[in-house]
C-alpha cells in the first residue's frame, strides 16, 4: 500500500486568511483526489487531478498536482467559516484501483 | 437521485457480540467499497466489490469480518465477535466503476464497542 502524509494535521485560522494544505508521498499515483468531510457525514469529492503539474481552481480553492505525481497541495484564499472541515487527499495507486487516503487536515475557520 | 444509504447510523454493542451494517449504493453503480475510519484519521479500505465479486479484500480481517453483496446491489458488512478496537465509523461508498471515478460516500455507521 502506498502511503500519503498530510500536513498540517490541525489548522485553526481567522476568517479572511489564506492557507495551504500539503499531501506528500514517496510513491507515484495515477491520480489524486481531494475530499472534504463534515462531522457525521461521509467525505465529498472536491476535485480530481490526473496530470503531473496540473492546477485546478474551484472558486477560492486551488489544487495542484506535483510534476512527478507524488504530491499535491490545496490552497484556500480568504477562508470562510463554511470552509471548516476535515480535508482528505486520496491517491489512486498505480498498481490497481485502490484509493489510499491521507490522515486528513482538520481545518477550523473562526469568524 | 438518492445518495448512498447506510443503516444503522449508530450502534452500541458489548464486546464479543455480533454486529451487521447495511449499505444501499447509488443506483447503477457497479463498484461498492467498505471503509473503516478511526477518529481523526482518513478512511481505510476494507473491501471492494465489482458487482457481486469481491476484487480487493486484502485488508479485511477475515477472522472476524465478513461481507457480502448478493445480486450486486446492497451489501452487508458483519463483525463477529466484535472487539473494543473495532469502535470506529464504517463508511460505504459506491462508484460507477473502478478507477478515476468519483466515489460517493454514505454518512457511515458509528460503532461503539463497550
Amino acid at each position: 500500500t502506498q502511503l500519503l502524509e498530510q500536513s498540517p494535521q490541525f489548522l485553526s485560522i481567522q476568517e479572511g486568511e489564506n492557507l495551504t494544505v500539503y499531501c506528500n508521498s514517496s510513491s507515484v499515483f495515477s491520480s489524486l483526489q481531494w475530499y472534504r468531510q463534515e462531522p457525521g457525514e461521509g467525505p465529498v469529492l472536491l476535485v480530481t487531478v490526473v496530470t503531473g503539474g496540473e492546477v485546478k481552481k474551484l472558486k477560492r480553492l486551488t489544487f495542484q498536482f506535483g510534476d512527478a505525481r507524488k504530491d499535491s497541495s490545496l490552497h484556500i484564499t480568504a477562508a470562510q467559516p463554511g470552509d471548516t472541515g476535515l480535508y482528505l487527499c486520496a491517491g489512486e495507486e498505480t498498481s490497481g484501483s485502490r484509493l489510499t487516503f491521507g490522515e486528513g487536515t482538520q481545518l477550523t475557520v473562526n469568524p | 437521485e438518492a445518495g448512498v444509504v447506510q443503516s444503522p447510523r449508530y450502534k452500541i454493542i458489548e464486546k464479543k457480540q455480533p454486529v451487521a451494517f447495511w449499505c444501499n449504493p447509488i443506483s447503477g453503480h457497479n463498484t461498492l467499497y467498505w471503509y473503516l475510519q478511526n477518529l481523526g484519521q482518513g478512511p481505510e479500505l476494507l473491501i471492494r466489490y465489482e458487482n457481486e465479486e469481491a476484487v480487493d479484500d486484502s485488508q479485511l480481517p477475515k477472522d472476524r469480518f465478513s461481507a457480502e453483496r448478493l445480486k450486486g446491489v446492497d451489501s452487508t458488512l458483519k463483525i463477529q465477535p466484535a472487539e473494543l478496537g473495532d469502535s470506529a465509523v464504517y463508511l460505504c461508498a459506491s462508484s460507477i466503476s473502478s478507477g478515476t471515478y468519483e466515489q460517493y460516500f454514505g454518512p457511515g455507521t458509528r460503532l461503539t464497542v463497550t
